[in-house]
């Protein structure tokens, strides 16, 4: 159990344009859902958080109009890299967790490369 | 707020040798606490975790890990690995309220050569 899914696994994009990763819950509902970038060799940095039907927070010098997070439903959340950039090139993770419960339980990572 | 220190970057280890991978964290409020694996290319992989009662608890894959609030660590340790434990691990801390943010160590890359 507590399976989260993303796709794409990668992608490659043209500077300007915008890019949407989903991550999804597939065997419990994910009441809150977290986004995390991670650089080469380096830990994961939280971008942030959205519970499901709200508006995501923001980790403090996060763009939240660069980085639009919708968490329409409890078992999907999105990410949309809106024109993106060659510095936005990075690893993007998300978590997932059921109300109450401590545990994060994360999906397999989304390589994004933007030329 | 929390933080987490992994005190050892890289640990590189024989096959069928132990290792210990430390991890020290600080917080003003109490904590679960966490480690994960994470594979080349991969998400992170729950390994385990402590939430209360024993401060000793043991993946299904013979690592384990002890808590110590005195020292506030949270030190993970394998008796003897593989070669398939070569990955990146993970220390990392949430507070005991709504939002379990997790805060995460810087990782320990653990090399397993034969």
């Amino acid at each position: 159990g507590a399976v989260v899914s993303q796709h794409p696994s990668r992608v490659i994009c043209k500077s300007g344009t915008s890019v949407k990763i989903e991550c999804r819950s597939l065997d419990f509902q994910a009441t809150t859902m977290f986004w995390y970038r991670q650089f080469p060799k380096q830990s994961l940095m939280l971008m942030a958080t959205s519970n499901e039907g709200s508006k995501a927070t923001y980790e403090q010098g996060v763009e939240k109009d660069k980085f639009l997070i919708n968490h329409a439903s409890l078992t999907l959340s999105t990410l949309t890299v809106t024109s993106a950039h060659p510095e936005d090139s990075s690893f993007y993770i998300c978590s997932a967790r059921s109300w109450g419960q401590e545990t994060q339980y994360f999906g397999p990572g989304t390589r994004l490369l933007v030329l | 707020a929390q933080s987490v220190t992994q005190l050892d970057s890289q640990v590189p280890v024989f096959e069928e040798a132990p290792v210990e991978l430390r991890c020290n964290y600080s917080s003003s409020v109490s904590v679960y606490l966490f480690w994960y694996v994470q594979y080349p290319n991969q998400g992170l992989q729950l390994l385990l975790k402590y939430l209360s009662g024993s401060t000793l608890v043991e993946s299904i894959n013979g690592f384990e890990a002890e808590f110590n609030k005195s020292q506030t660590s949270f030190h993970l340790r394998k008796p003897s690995v593989h070669i398939s434990d070569t990955a990146e691990y993970f220390c990392a801390v949430s507070p005991r309220s709504n939002d379990y943010k997790l805060s995460f160590g810087a990782g320990t890359t653990v090399t397993v050569r034969a």
